[in-house]
């Protein structure tokens, strides 16, 4: 267990809906970042935040929103789901800037959604 | 833009072999490299990384990188290879450069198989 918790871990639903990705970060990490794995794509960065704040943005489609709770834990938001949105989706989370270890992401087991 | 490339889609190695999985990057600035390994239906696991001084970086589970600048390369090793070593690995970088968060680009990864 690397600390970091995302819910659901499995996810199956229809085109045109939305669904929403949970992330808790490890106790102590500030910061959480949302990728998206998938076959053609490889793993491509979404999303990062810290502390709440959006600290630095990726390829994330608009249909797609994410933020990070006063609790620090985040959600993913995707809408107008397509086909393509099929994939792994992880979440990771690291310390402090200055803290031991602040470049390091731990990384959740990730949300499988199918799209149909 | 921050990029790192593996060439390599696949490495076969006998058990008992040393491996090697190969990764360059290019960054502008100095480089943050770090290793991860995903195993079959699990988040991608730290393995090591380079931020400064010595060129040789020792890991987990007995890996191990080398770091040369001119080259621009960041090679994963292990002397010994086990089967369980099996699984897919990642080279990543984060530019030093600040203001773009610790987010971290990916490789498409090699998929290492050990064969007893």
């Amino acid at each position: 267990d690397s600390g970091v918790t995302q819910t659901p871990k499995h996810l199956i639903t229809a085109t045109g809906q939305r669904v929403t990705l949970r992330c808790s970060p490890r106790s102590g990490d500030l910061s959480v970042y949302w990728y998206q794995q998938s076959l053609d794509q490889g793993l491509q960065f979404l999303i990062q935040y810290y502390n709440g704040e959006e600290r630095a943005k990726g390829n994330i489609l608009e249909r797609f929103s994410a933020q990070q709770f006063p609790d620090l834990h985040s959600e993913l938001n995707l809408s107008s789901l397509e086909l393509g949105d099929s994939a792994l989706y992880f979440c990771a989370s690291s310390p402090p800037d200055r803290g031991a270890g602040a470049n390091v992401l731990t990384f959740g087991a990730g949300s499988r959604l199918t799209v149909l | 833009a921050q990029s790192v490339a593996q060439p390599e889609d696949q490495v076969n190695v006998a058990e008992g072999n040393p491996l090697t999985v190969k990764c360059t990057y290019s960054v502008s600035g100095n480089p943050y490299l770090f290793w991860y390994v995903q195993y079959p239906n699990r988040g991608l696991q730290f393995l090591l990384k380079y931020i400064t001084g010595d060129n040789l970086v020792k890991g987990s589970y007995g890996f191990e990188a080398e770091f040369n600048k001119s080259q621009t390369s960041f090679h994963l090793k292990k002397p010994s290879a086990l089967v369980s070593d099996s699984a897919l690995y990642f080279c990543a970088v984060r530019d030093s450069v600040t203001g773009g968060g610790n987010k971290l680009t990916f490789g498409t990864g090699t998929q290492l198989k050990v064969e007893l």
